[in-house]
């Protein structure tokens, strides 16, 4: 079955410490997307991508950085001058056309990361 | 960035009540989706719309995709317990969608 793989479930990080979250997908997608959520909060984008090698700043890109070298994966490094990473990381991806005459089309999210710096 | 506005923020029910919310935006949406997030995961979608005016429904669930193309509203009747979760609103418009702010719906057995 197709489908979006994010690992690990639960990630610790010493503070000063990169780290990469994984994010995979097998749905042929050409669109990926990360997600930052906090505790009672909604989605805010840190990054997409909407083809390989290529990848556009979302709203909260600072302290984050990605690669996109192919279609398939899409890591996450969160890196040591993200002051404060501890939240719930939610990958997704989707076809690069939201819309087309047979349908529409959302986004398929992964299962999540959570980060906790300690 | 822009997010949708969802309301009530959060909503605490007794099992078997009904649950109504919606999702407004101050600019026209081609599409309006609803997901939902169980505690500790990935969002799911639950109901897509498309056309202004549309009513579509899945098993408890009622959408509809506003007249003014600017809002949605989703229902749920009778609640369960597993319906508890975040509930997300999104818009699609070009090739991005833009989420709401989420509803926290908590049901007491």
């Amino acid at each position: 079955d197709g489908g979006i793989t994010q690992s690990p479930k639960y990630l610790f990080r010493k503070e000063g410490q990169n780290v990469t979250l994984s994010c995979e997908q097998n749905l042929n997608h050409d669109a990926m997307y990360w997600y930052r959520q906090d505790p009672g909060q909604g989605l805010r984008l840190i990054y997409y991508s909407q083809i390989v090698n290529d990848f556009q700043k979302g709203d909260i890109a600072e302290g984050y950085s990605v690669s996109r070298e192919k279609k398939e994966s899409f890591p996450l490094t969160v890196t040591s001058a993200q002051k404060n990473p501890t939240a719930f990381y939610l990958c997704a991806s989707s076809p690069l056309i939201l819309a087309t005459p047979t349908g529409n089309y959302g986004y398929t999210f992964g299962s999540g990361t959570r980060l906790t710096v300690v | 960035g822009q997010q949708l506005n969802q309301s009530p923020q959060s909503m605490f029910i007794q099992e078997g009540e009904d649950v109504s919310m919606n999702c407004t935006s101050s600019s026209i949406f081609n599409t309006w989706l609803w997901y939902k997030q169980d505690p500790g995961e990935g969002p799911v979608l639950l109901i897509a719309l498309y056309k202004a005016g549309e009513l579509t429904s899945n098993g408890r669930l009622t959408a509809q995709f506003g007249i003014t193309r600017k809002d949605s509203f989703l229902n749920i009747s009778a609640s369960i317990p597993s319906d508890v979760g975040i509930y997300f609103c999104a818009g699609r418009r070009s090739n991005k969608l833009i989420f709401g702010t989420g509803t926290l719906l908590a049901v007491q057995p």
